[in-house]
This record gives structure tokens, sequence and C-alpha cells, in this order.
């Protein structure tokens, strides 16, 4: 158990439909990553969070959003979903002071859009 | 552009045999590499690390070989056990706090 709790563990919607994905950090970790996982690709990194404020984003499409809220737990919002929005959102956190920074993952949500 | 390769998305070894997972980069600015594992219907979990300023990270059975010059890093099991079957991960970082860059993962397969 890496500590990082996910919500829910499955979502099935259908297309036009918007989700939200929670995510609670390790107690102590003060950044959170979110990182989506198509069928047969690696971890693609979408949006990175620290204490609040929004530090690095990757390849996050304009539908989707995220946010810090001040006990830390993190959200990822996903509109308008797509056929191809149907993936595996891992969320991760890490301590800002660690020399090694490992990043802690989550189970997971998988999102099936239908 | 992927940053991070993995070039086998197989491998399969008998148990107590070594199993040697492959990694290479294209990103000379990466500083931290790690090696996650991951099961199905899991989150990855952190397996073991290198700093770019070694060649060399053990840690019981598995061990992280980098080469800067290369741009590779691989990961050797010894000896590999069925508990070992799994997708791994190589992921390389920028220093700092950064993202991590992920390669598409390798599924190793051991056999008893």
């Amino acid at each position: 158990d890496s500590g990082v709790t996910q919500t829910p563990k499955h979502l099935i919607t259908a297309t036009g439909q918007r989700v939200t994905l929670r995510c609670s950090p390790r107690s102590g970790d003060l950044s959170v990553y979110w990182y989506q996982q198509s069928l047969d690709q690696g971890l693609q990194f979408l949006i990175q969070y620290y204490n609040g404020e929004e530090r690095a984003k990757g390849n996050i499409l304009e539908r989707f959003s995220a946010q810090q809220f001040p006990d830390l737990h993190s959200e990822l919002n996903l509109s308008s979903l797509e056929l191809g929005d149907s993936a595996l959102y891992f969320c991760a956190s890490s301590v800002l002071s660690s020399v090694h920074n490992e990043q802690f993952f989550g189970p997971g949500t998988r999102l099936t859009v239908l | 552009d992927q940053q991070v390769k993995q070039n086998s998305p197989s491998l399969s070894v008998q148990e107590g045999r070594i199993s040697i997972l492959n990694c290479d980069y294209t990103n000379s600015m990466f500083d931290y590499f790690l090696w996650y594992k991951k099961y199905p219907a899991e989150g990855p979990t952190f397996l073991i690390s290198i700093s770019s300023i070694k060649d060399k990270n053990e840690d019981g059975r598995f061990t992280v070989f980098l080469n800067k010059s290369a741009k590779h890093l691989s990961l050797h099991i010894v000896p590999s056990q069925p508990g070992d079957s799994a997708v791994y991960f190589c992921a390389a970082r920028l220093s700092g706090n950064t993202p991590l860059v992920f390669g598409k993962g390798t599924r190793l397969s051991v056999i008893a």
C-alpha cells in the first residue's frame, strides 16, 4: 500500500459526459501528479500540483482540468468525454524535499467511455 | 518524440536465472532514473533508482546499471522469482521535483 488513495476505482460513462477523479496523497506529501495510461502505452504525464499551485503541465487536453485543495487532495476533471479518453488514470505524490524524490502511485481509476 | 524507450515489450526467463531489462533515453539532461514494477489492477510500485552521477546501484536482488555515454540503463534481477512477473517501467526525470518520463514498459514472465 503506497498510501496514495484514488476514487473511484472504476468509472463507466458515455461520450460527452463529465467526470471527476479524486486523489489523496500520502501524508506529508505536498506534490501531486496525474498520469494517463492508455492501452499499450507508458504513463503519460498530465499535470503536477505543489501545495495547491499548478507546477508543471504535460500533454493535458483543454477538456481536462485539475486542482489541489487546501487539504492537499486533488481532483482531475475530464469533460466532453470521447472514446479515446478511456484509460487508466494514476495519481502520484512525492515529498518535495527528498533528494531522491520517488513518486508513489495510487491504484488508479479505470475510465471507460462508451 | 519518445525520450525514454524500452524496446522489448516482453521478456521470459526461467526461475533462478538472471532477468535483464533494458532502457534507452535520448535526453542527456535527465539526472535521475527510476524503475517501477506494476502488477495488474495496481499502481506502479517504486523499485530502485540511480542518480546520473553513479553507474551502479544495488538493492538486494535488484541492480541498476547506468551507462551515460550510451544513454542506456538496465535492471538486473538475480535470481528471478515467479513473483517478479510484472510489467517493469523505466522512468527518468530532469533535476528537481519534476514529472517522470516513462517508457512503455516490459512485461517480465518468470517461469517456474
